[in-house]
């Protein structure tokens, strides 16, 4: 079965720290894997795919299969970075399902 | 606004009620998704259309069902409701071209209350 968990409900780091957001997920073929946010009051969006190996706003995420995880990472955080982070799997093929994780809220302090 | 809406924003009616949510896709989109977002439980899959037809469903209540039309819009209907289905509801879209999934496109979701 497919499944995406993000042990983390909460996340606090200080301005300037590292920032890591952890998710692992359950998938027997081969996933699209996503990182999605949602800032306060805007719309959930899309923040990077693993497929495209970019970095977004200073972030970062590695697929790594043999821990099937994809940990979100940043080095050094910002204020404007606290949101809620969602991770995301997809099969493009059989299930055709696109289903999310619990959510970790990231707060930046100053 | 080519953007994904969904109406109404709020709802608030008693348990035993039917109620349809109803989201239009950004314009081109052929996928529509719906999640149901409760307290703590993230963004829970309900079901996807492709192009006027279901194509996955997730963990939908027999009381709900769902439709996309002609017109690429969708629906979502819940029936019998109860003080639990009180939630956030979303609609998402996508193009969905060929094998990869690609990005969803989120609405700014349906507020649900259920007393």
């Amino acid at each position: 079965a497919q499944r995406v968990t993000q042990p983390e409900k909460l996340l606090s780091v200080f301005k300037g720290a590292p920032v890591e957001l952890k998710c692992n997920y359950s998938y027997s073929g081969s996933p699209e894997l996503f990182w999605y946010v949602q800032y306060s009051r805007q719309r959930l969006q899309l923040l990077l795919r693993h497929i495209s190996r970019e970095s977004i706003k200073g972030f970062t995420a590695d697929l790594n299969k043999g821990e099937t995880s994809f940990h979100l990472k940043k080095p050094f955080a910002q204020e404007e970075d606290s949101a809620m982070y969602y991770c995301a799997l997809s099969s493009a093929s059989g299930t055709y399902k696109y289903i999310f994780g619990t959510g970790t809220r990231l707060k930046v302090l100053a | 606004d080519s953007g994904v809406t969904q109406t109404p924003k709020h709802l608030i009616t008693a348990t035993g009620q039917r109620v349809t949510l109803r989201c239009s896709p950004r314009s081109g989109d052929l996928s529509v998704y719906w999640y149901q977002q409760s307290l703590d439980q993230g963004l829970q899959f309900l079901i996807q259309y492709y192009n006027g037809e279901e194509r996955a469903k997730g963990n939908i209540l027999e009381r709900f069902s769902a439709q996309q039309f002609p017109d690429l819009h969708s629906e979502l209907n819940l029936s019998s409701l109860e003080l639990g289905d009180s939630a956030l509801y979303f609609c998402a879209s996508s193009s969905q071209k060929g094998a990869n999934t690609g990005e969803l496109f989120f609405g700014e979701g349906s507020r649900l209350t259920v007393l």
